[in-house]
This record gives structure tokens, sequence and C-alpha cells, in this order.
């Protein structure tokens, strides 16, 4: 079955980097997009962006563009996002999530992970 | 860009049905939308992907209480026989060629 599990929770400082795991199983990495989306406290769903693993192409919010890093390692089915000059407000629980094809929803989710910036 | 917009809460009664509206916003009446569910402290769930036509397709063990239809930029989601466990936030969520939106939420109460 397919599955999408990321890493654990992370504290960052103001101005730093967090980089976020997504580990795909039950599937080919390959044949599907895998976006991030962010869901800050008490609020709503966040697109941040879009990464093809066959080619590691990206296509991001214009809010995230500059930031947003998506990187790839085939050798173990794992999709990385790595967010840099952290603010406050990115404290939030991201989310990786499979798109299902072409003219479909984001079909998979993983558990999340929580970013706190604290200083 | 898309915009879909959702009422911020609906209520519903154990054994009732309820139908949640997801609306699209002019110019982008005809898209596909996707619906979600996240309960509380929980990853969201695919529930389905839906057409303007009205067809809709399920994601993997989502129960035949959920179901989806269509009129103009209104896309709905209907959840019989409504259930504690339905107690959750229901998003929509649509797409173009190079970005992907979410609605604002409905937070439904059993």
């Amino acid at each position: 079955q397919v599955q999408l599990v990321q890493s654990g929770a992370e504290v960052k400082k103001p101005g730093a980097s967090v980089k976020v795991s997504c580990k795909a199983s039950g599937y080919t990495l390959t044949t599907n997009y895998l976006h991030w989306v962010r869901q800050a406290p008490g609020q709503g769903l966040e697109w941040m962006g879009k990464f093809n693993p066959t080619d590691g192409t990206t296509s991001q919010a214009q809010k995230f563009q500059g930031r947003v890093t998506m990187t790839r390692d085939t050798s173990t089915s794992t999709v990385y996002m790595e967010l840099s000059s952290l603010k406050s407000e990115d404290t939030a629980v991201y989310y990786c999530a499979r798109e299902g094809g072409s003219y479909t929803g984001l079909d998979y989710w993983g558990q999340g992970t929580l970013v706190t910036i604290s200083s | 860009q898309p915009v879909l917009t959702q009422s911020s809460s609906a209520s519903a009664s154990l054994g009732s049905s309820v139908k949640l509206t997801c609306t699209l916003s002019s110019g982008h009446t005809d898209y596909i939308i996707a619906w979600h569910q996240q309960q509380p402290g929980k990853a969201p769930r695919y529930l389905m992907n839906l057409e303007g036509s009205g067809d809709y397709n399920k994601g993997s063990g989502i129960p035949d209480r959920f179901s989806g239809s269509s009129s103009g930029a209104d896309r709905y989601l209907t959840i019989s026989n409504v259930q504690s466990d339905d107690e959750a936030d229901y998003y929509c969520e649509t797409w173009d060629a190079t970005t992907r939106v979410f609605g604002g939420g409905t937070q439904l109460t059993v």
C-alpha cells in the first residue's frame, strides 16, 4: 500500500533552515509528482509547491520562491523540502502529498512534520 | 488562478445527512476538484475527485456514505448516515498548470 513517512518534529531559530524528508513506499517514486502543503496552527491548508521526482524540476507558490528547495534521493525513494530564512510565521505542520495523476487531487498524505520557529 | 470558497462551519445530527459546498471562482467553473477530510490532530485524507459533470471517483477505503455532486460552479460533498467519526474539517482542492489551491475548509460538528 502507498505510504509517505515524514521525518520528526523540528525546533529552529529565526533565520535558520529546516529540511524535512518524505519517504515513499508502495509505488515507484518517479511515477507521481510530490507536493508540499503546510498548515499553521488553527489555520487551513496552504500549498507550497510540487516536485517532479523524475527530473528534479519544481513549481512553487510565489510566496515561497527563493526560500524553498526540493530534492530527492531515488535510491531511498525519499524527497526532501528545505525552507530557509525561517520566521516565526513559518511555524506549522508540513505535509508531503502525492499527486494521483493528471487531473487528480492529492491522493496520499504523509503524517506531517511539526516545525516550530522559536528564539 | 482559481479560488475556492467554503462555508466555515456546518453541523449535522447522528444518522442524518449533510451537504457541504465548495464554490469555484468565475472563469474556473468547469474545474475538477478534490475533497479531503481532516480529523482533529490528523493528516488530511483524500476522499474523492469530483468533476463538473458530477462524476466522482473515491479514494481507497472511502465508505459509500460519502458522495459527490456538482451544479455550475458549486461542488458538493454529501455525507449520509452521519457518524461521530465524521466530525472533522473538510477541504476542497483544485489546480491549474502551475499551482494548487485549497478552500478555507468547513468544520463539521456532529
